[in-house]
């Protein structure tokens, strides 16, 4: 059971635009920064956005994030079949002392 | 630009320990923060720890309290990530990475890997 809750699966067509949601709580999210990572089959993790919003260089713009009170959103516009992959949110939690991940979500680029 | 480069893949017997090494190449790993992350097969990212060498004391997941041990070899630009009392659900893929590197000390720096290790399979079975 992850701290942070994401929904397992989201899909959409080439080109389309999805969301990705990530639930926590007041000891989480509400008082820390989001990091959001893209996990590629047999690949390590990649760093996509960071402190909510910021994207690392050479991350495009195709992708973004936003978070409101105790959720965060990872936005993917121009769908690509090359975006499919695990996509994982990640912040503090300050009762557990500890980075917190969500279970991760498989996009599907149909 | 730092790179991580990690030692290979380990075979353990239940009730052992691994160590697992994550080599600076390119500089140094004083002003990074360093964390451990495993993914077990059909499971999520699950950070372990961290630590910051230019402060030397290592954060640890309350999970992994007391069966993990994170250190940095500043000489050799090496940390490594010590797993004791090993079991079968330590089977996993176990990477290093670093943040951009700082001079300030927060525990939310463990949050912003930029870099990672290309990863070590820690296969535990009798």
């Amino acid at each position: 059971q992850s701290v942070l809750t994401q929904p397992p699966s989201v899909s959409a067509a080439p080109g389309q635009k999805v969301s990705i949601s990530c639930s926590g709580s007041s000891s989480n999210i509400g008082i820390y920064y989001v990091s959001w990572y893209q996990r590629l089959p047999g690949t390590a993790p990649k760093l996509l956005i960071y402190d909510n919003d910021k994207r690392p260089s050479g991350i495009p713009d195709r992708f973004s994030g936003s978070k409101t009170r105790t959720s965060a959103t990872l936005g993917i516009t121009g769908l690509q079949t090359g975006d499919e992959a695990d996509y994982y949110c990640g912040t503090w939690d300050s009762s557990l002392s500890a980075v917190v991940f969500g279970g991760g979500t498989k996009l599907t680029v149909l | 630009q730092v790179q991580l480069v990690q030692s290979g893949g380990e075979m353990k017997k239940p009730g052992s320990s691994v160590k697992v090494s994550c080599k600076a190449s390119g500089g140094t790993l004083r002003r990074y923060a360093i964390s451990w992350v495993r993914q077990a097969p059909g499971q999520g990212l699950e950070w372990m720890g961290g630590i910051i060498p230019m402060f030397g004391t290592a954060n640890y997941a309350q999970k992994f309290q007391g069966r993990v041990t994170i250190t940095a070899d500043e000489s050799t630009s090496t940390a490594y990530m010590e797993l004791s009392s090993l079991r079968s659900d330590d089977t996993a893929v176990y990477y290093c990475a670093r943040d951009v590197g700082s001079s300030s000390y927060s525990v939310v720096r463990f949050l912003d890997c930029v870099s990672w290790g290309q990863g070590t399979l820690v296969t535990v079975s009798s």
